[in-house]
């Protein structure tokens, strides 16, 4: 299957600062990624969309200026923390839909994740 | 009104066994599709199965099988000759309004199921 690289895969920062997190499409090419935030127990929580060449679309309750989304190549879209808090701290994961099948059946394929810790 | 609902927390089976993780679903488009995804405690995302509003059958991927209840709402997954590595945390996933093209088609989790395999 399709596969998805995150880096890195766990994070520990100070509060204040940024973090940036890279989602990759391996070997596919991803007009369309998304971003998830989970916390522990808890079901995925999609926080946005990131469109190749476009802005994101963020779900209600998503501040843009906190969690700013570039998915400036078909392979590559980032996750930037800004001016971080411990209540950032969570499982951010993405993925990308495979759109070489195309139609309803295209899946979407997940990252590993990674876990930020926010201090 | 939840869009997908997973009534059942934890649920523990016997190695060899089989198992029916439950998951119900709301909507009112026609067109969607219904996807089972498991969460090993590393966290990673790890595709299952997929079934389609208006696929005939339902479908079935190696022990993996979705007993698809069109009227009811319901694509419960069954997991047939139960392994200890199936112990993990199991997703119903929904993705309303398919297009056959362009970006969206976001999918909504269930809250999930807590499977444990026994010996």
């Amino acid at each position: 299957g399709a596969v998805v690289s995150q880096h890195p895969s766990r994070v520990i920062c100070k509060s204040g600062t940024s973090v940036k997190i890279e989602c990759r499409s391996l070997d596919f090419q991803a007009t369309t990624m998304f971003w998830y935030r989970q916390f522990p127990k808890q079901s995925l929580m999609l926080m946005a969309t990131s469109n190749e060449g476009s802005k994101a679309t963020y779900e209600q309750g998503v501040e843009k200026d906190k969690f700013l989304i570039n998915h400036a190549s078909l392979t590559l879209s980032t996750l930037t923390v800004t001016s971080a808090h411990p209540e950032d701290s969570s499982f951010y994961i993405c993925s990308a839909r495979d759109e070489r099948r195309g139609g309803p059946r295209e899946t979407q394929y997940f990252g590993p994740g990674t876990r930020l810790l926010v201090l | 009104a939840q869009k997908i609902t997973q009534t059942q927390p934890g649920m523990f089976v016997q190695e060899k066994e089989a198992v029916t993780l439950d998951c119900t679903y709301d909507t009112s488009d026609p067109s969607y599709g219904l996807f089972w995804y498991k969460q090993p405690s590393s966290g990673e995302m790890i595709f299952l199965i997929y079934q389609g509003s208006y696929d005939q059958q339902n479908a079935t991927e190696g022990r993996y099988s979705l007993n698809f209840q069109k009227a009811r709402k319901s694509a419960n997954l069954v997991i047939s000759a139960s392994q200890l590595g199936d112990s993990a945390m199991y997703f119903c996933a929904m993705r309303e309004g398919l297009r056959l093209t362009g970006g969206g088609n976001k999918l909504t989790f269930g809250t999930g199921t807590q499977l444990k395999v026994e010996l």
